[in-house]
């Protein structure tokens, strides 16, 4: 089946510094790309929408211009933490859909995650 | 807006018991409704689906059936074994095309040997 890919699975940073975290589709192009949060025990909440070539679409309550989205191709979509600090620290998963071979409503293939800390 | 209640975890269950995790939502109109699972290291897979009210999804022995009337969309699998340890998320979309899913919690299921 199709594969998303997450990168760094872990990371630690230091509060002010930025952080990229990457989220590839490996064997399928990805127009649209999802980001969601995860806090302990909490549920998935959506993020953001990633869009290839066209900004993001940011749901209410998330900062922007603290998440940095960037789709820049078919396959890859980034989320950068800016000026990170303690309470930033969560669990971050992609997710993306193969849309040609279902249509446009197929399967919604996640990423591994990444579990970012600040220090 | 749309929500999802999940059991809370963690369970622990030997292995060929009888597994259920409830999970109950909140939703306008008709949600698809879904249980995804989360193994150790990996990303969340698609377990079973269903899409309208009474159908039964069904995949690895698991089982849940969309029940409209109770808004319910429980999780079951007659015997469970080592390997369906993992955590598990029920998950609903009220937009046709599934853009967008409202997960639970998730629940952390252990299976002992």
């Amino acid at each position: 089946g199709a594969v998303v890919s997450q990168h760094p699975s872990r990371v630690i940073c230091k509060s002010g510094t930025s952080v990229k975290i990457e989220c590839r589709s490996l064997d399928f192009q990805a127009t649209t790309m999802f980001w969601y949060r995860q806090f302990p025990k909490k549920s998935l909440m959506l993020m953001a929408t990633s869009n290839e070539g066209s900004k993001a679409t940011y749901e209410q309550g998330v900062e922007k211009d603290k998440f940095l989205i960037n789709h820049a191709s078919l396959t890859l979509s980034t989320l950068t933490v800016t000026s990170a600090h303690p309470e930033d620290s969560s669990f971050y998963i992609c997710s993306a859909r193969d849309y040609r071979s279902q249509g446009g409503t197929g399967e919604l293939f996640f990423g591994e995650g990444s579990r970012l800390t600040v220090l | 807006g749309d929500s999802v209640t999940q059991m809370e975890g963690p369970v622990t269950l030997s292995e060929e018991a009888f597994l259920t995790i409830n999970c109950t939502y909140t939703a306008t109109g008709y949600p698809s409704l879904f249980w995804y699972v989360q193994y150790p290291g990996e990303g969340l897979q698609l377990l079973l689906k269903a899409t309208k009210a009474d159908d039964k999804g069904s995949n690895k022995g698991f089982e849940a059936t969309y029940r409209k009337e109770t808004t319910s969309f429980h999780l079951e699998k007659g015997s469970v074994q080592v390997s369906d340890s993992a955590v598990y998320f029920c998950a609903l979309s009220s937009s046709g095309s599934a853009r967008q899913l409202t997960f639970g919690s998730g629940t952390q299921l252990t299976v002992l040997p």
